[in-house]
């Protein structure tokens, strides 16, 4: 079956922009993971949707937001972009909240200019 | 606030030689999951841990969770130039996950 497919794969925005990224989740899964990955922080989480619903969130700023649709493809969007956002963004899912393994996309490098 | 601590951050093994990486939480955990990373790839699932004290192994690839549930660490045998990259423990507590920030593992030939 289909792994997790993020969509674009490679971003380039100016300052004070915003952007959306997408995510569809292995069909079957229901919940869907967002992180950010930059070599000086390593993986650093930003929110986990389940059914709609956003279950977790991580230390980040309002800027950085998503949603979850009812075929549980994922967007976050990030607004007001500044030059420290760019980074890998990754996407993972899962089939559920407790105890379950997670797939990761390919990501989404983000460059901020 | 809580944070999940892994060392070494690199690691040069000559091929053959063992490896082990550590993580440890501030904070007693429910689970703990490993990953791998290859260089230019995106984190492949290798294990969660969840009970106390639970080894798991999986070919040269040994898992520990500590009795307490606040440390972890993942040891690979006779290692292969295939094990090279980044593993990642990723911690989880009341619905939070933290990731360690990785150990590099490169392999001299």
């Amino acid at each position: 079956k289909a792994g997790v497919t993020q969509t674009p794969r490679y971003l380039i925005k100016t300052r004070g922009q915003q952007v959306t990224l997408s995510c569809s989740p292995i069909s079957g899964h229901r919940s869907v993971s967002w992180y950010q990955q930059t070599p000086g922080q390593g993986l650093q989480f930003l929110f986990e949707y389940f059914s709609e619903t956003q279950r977790n969130k991580g230390n980040f700023p309002g800027r950085f937001s998503g949603r979850q649709f009812s075929n549980s493809r994922s967007e976050m969007n990030v607004s007001t972009l500044e030059l420290g956002d760019s980074a890998l963004y990754l996407c993972a899912s899962s089939r559920g909240l407790e105890n379950t393994e997670a797939f990761f996309g390919q990501g989404t490098r983000l460059t901020v200019v | 606030g809580q944070q999940v601590m892994q060392i070494p951050q690199y690691q040069h093994v000559q091929e053959g030689e063992d490896f082990t990486t550590y993580c440890n939480s501030s904070t007693t955990l429910s689970n703990i999951q490993w990953y791998k990373q290859r260089p230019g790839g995106h984190p492949v699932f290798l294990i969660q841990l969840v009970k106390s004290g639970e080894v798991k192994k999986q070919k040269r690839l040994t898992f520990q969770f500590g009795e307490a549930k606040k440390n972890s660490s993942l040891h690979i045998t006779a290692t292969q130039t295939t094990d090279v990259g980044t593993y990642f423990c990723a911690g989880k507590w009341d619905d939070k996950i933290i990731f360690g920030k990785g150990t590099r593992l490169h392999i001299l030939p």
